[in-house]
C-alpha cells in the first residue's frame, strides 16, 4: 500500500474559484508527479519535481501551477477554474536512491468538476 | 504524439484464460512499465523492464520487450475475475529514468 495522500477526492466548484489540489507522501521520496486524466484515457504528465525548491512543466500545457517546499508536500493550484479543468488529477511519487527502480506510487486521485 | 500505444484498447476474456496486452513505441527507452488502474483510480506498478532486458517474469505476469520493434508485451496468466482493470504502459525515455509517458491503455475484463 502506497503511501501517499490526496485531498481532496472529489471536488465539485463553480468557474472562476481558486483551488489547491493537496498531495502528501510519507515515504521520502525525492521525486513528485502530477498527470492529468480524463475517463478512459492517458495520462498526461503537467507537472513535475526532482527535489524540494525544483519544479518543471511537463509534456502537456496546464494553466495550474505547482510549489514544492517540503519534500513530502506537493500542491497543485488553479488560479481560476474554469469547465475545461474537469478531470481526474493523479500524484505520484518515485525514490531516485541506489536501490530505486524508478517505479511511480500513486495516490488515489482528485476528481475535480467545474461548472 | 503519443509514446506508447496499447493494443487491443479492450479485451474480454472468461477467468482461467491467458490475456495479452501489448505495446509499442516510438522512441528508444529507458526502461518501460507496465500499471494496473481500478476503475479510476490512482494506479499500481507491476513490473519493469529495462532496455537491455528480453523478457522478465512476476508471479502470473510475463512481459517481453523487444526494442527492434519498439514493442512490449504483458501476458497475465490464468486470469481472475480481480484482473479486471485498465493496464497501462509507460516508457522513459532521453535522459531520464524516471520521467514516464504513458500510453492509452487497455481495458481488461474477465468474466467469472
Amino acid at each position: 500500500e502506497a503511501d501517499i495522500y490526496q485531498t481532496p477526492r472529489y471536488l465539485v466548484i463553480g468557474t472562476g474559484k481558486k483551488i489547491t489540489l493537496e498531495c502528501s507522501q510519507t515515504m521520502g521520496h525525492d521525486k513528485m508527479y502530477w498527470y492529468q486524466q480524463d475517463p478512459g484515457m492517458e495520462l498526461h504528465l503537467i507537472h513535475y519535481s526532482y527535489g524540494v525548491n525544483s519544479t518543471e512543466k511537463g509534456d502537456l500545457s496546464s494553466e495550474s501551477t505547482v510549489s514544492r517546499i517540503r519534500t513530502e508536500h506537493f500542491p497543485l493550484t488553479l488560479e481560476s477554474a474554469r469547465p475545461s479543468h474537469t478531470s481526474q488529477y493523479l500524484c505520484a511519487s518515485s525514490d531516485s536512491g541506489p536501490q530505486s527502480i524508478y517505479e511511480q506510487y500513486f495516490g488515489p486521485g482528485t476528481r475535480l468538476t467545474v461548472t | 504524439s503519443q509514446q506508447g500505444e496499447e493494443d487491443p484498447q479492450a479485451l474480454s476474456i472468461q477467468e482461467g484464460e491467458n490475456a495479452t496486452m501489448n505495446c509499442s513505441y516510438k522512441t528508444s527507452i529507458n526502461n518501460l512499465q507496465w500499471y494496473r488502474q481500478n476503475s479510476g483510480r490512482g494506479l499500481v506498478h507491476l513490473i519493469l523492464i529495462r532496455s537491455n532486458e528480453r523478457e522478465k517474469h512476476s508471479g502470473r505476469l510475463r512481459v517481453t520487450l523487444d526494442t527492434s520493434k519498439k514493442s512490449s508485451s504483458l501476458l497475465i496468466t490464468a486470469s481472475r475475475a480481480a484482473d479486471t482493470a485498465s493496464y497501462f504502459c509507460a516508457t522513459a525515455s532521453g535522459g531520464s529514468n524516471y520521467k514516464l509517458t504513458f500510453g492509452k491503455g487497455t481495458l481488461l475484463t474477465v468474466n467469472p
